[in-house]
């Protein structure tokens, strides 16, 4: 069985650029979620998705945007990219099926490594 | 709210010895606990997870963690360390209450060290 696919996995951007990142959750998963990850931070939460519908949403500006197809799939985008904008980008899929259920499990992807300069 | 907080960023120990990873969390309702490992450029791996079954929970590679409710912890151990376990290993509780989403908050971290 397939793991959580990001693509890309690194890549380097300007400031004020725009970068989208792709994620493609295991099969059968629906919920997708999103962290950054930085060694000052941590890892930190930035939101998440089921059936197409962002359920939660970190504490994170506007400029970070997400979204999720009806096969899964989600990519997020970060519009006017800063310097502190530079981390680890990890997708997580999850198998709840249904918004009452909490499974609280998480398999992430390796992720997306973001260089702003 | 709930939080974590893992005490050590950095711990080392000898090839062979116990491995004592500390976590302690804070949560307003009974919550799942998990410990996840990542090694260098690569995503999170479940080792072990906790949701309110039995108190001491078995991971992957030997690992364990026994869920504390009277001292909030959730320690991860091993009784041999090997110089594999060398690896960032995070601590996360569940927010179960959190709209129906599976939304995890982090331990900083502990950066595990076997000397050899």
């Amino acid at each position: 069985k397939a793991g959580v696919t990001q693509t890309p996995r690194y890549l380097i951007k300007t400031r004020g650029q725009q970068v989208t990142l792709s994620c493609s959750p295991i099969s059968g998963h629906r919920s997708v979620s999103w962290y950054q990850q930085t060694p000052g931070q941590g890892l930190q939460f930035l939101f998440e998705y089921f059936s197409e519908t962002q359920r939660n949403k970190g504490n994170f500006p506007g400029r970070f945007s997400g979204r999720q197809f009806s096969n899964s799939r989600s990519e997020m985008n970060v519009s006017t990219l800063e310097l502190g904008d530079s981390a680890l980008y990890l997708c997580a899929s999850s198998l709840a099926r249904s918004h009452r259920l909490i499974t609280g499990e998480l398999f992430f992807g390796e992720g997306s490594r973001l260089t702003v300069l | 709210a709930q939080s974590v907080t893992q005490l050590g960023s950095h711990v080392s120990v000898s090839e062979g010895a116990l491995v004592l990873l500390r976590c302690n969390y804070s949560s307003s309702v009974p919550p799942y606990l998990f410990w996840y490992v990542q090694y260098p450029n690569q995503g999170l791996q479940l080792l072990l997870k906790y949701t309110s079954a039995a108190t001491l929970v078995k991971g992957i590679n030997g690992f364990e963690a026994e869920f504390k409710k009277s001292e909030t912890s959730f320690h991860l151990t091993k009784p041999s360390a090997h110089m594999s376990d060398a690896a960032e290993y995070f601590c996360a509780v569940s927010d179960r209450s959190g709209g129906g989403a599976d939304v995890l908050t982090f331990g900083k971290g502990t950066h595990l060290i076997i000397q050899p």
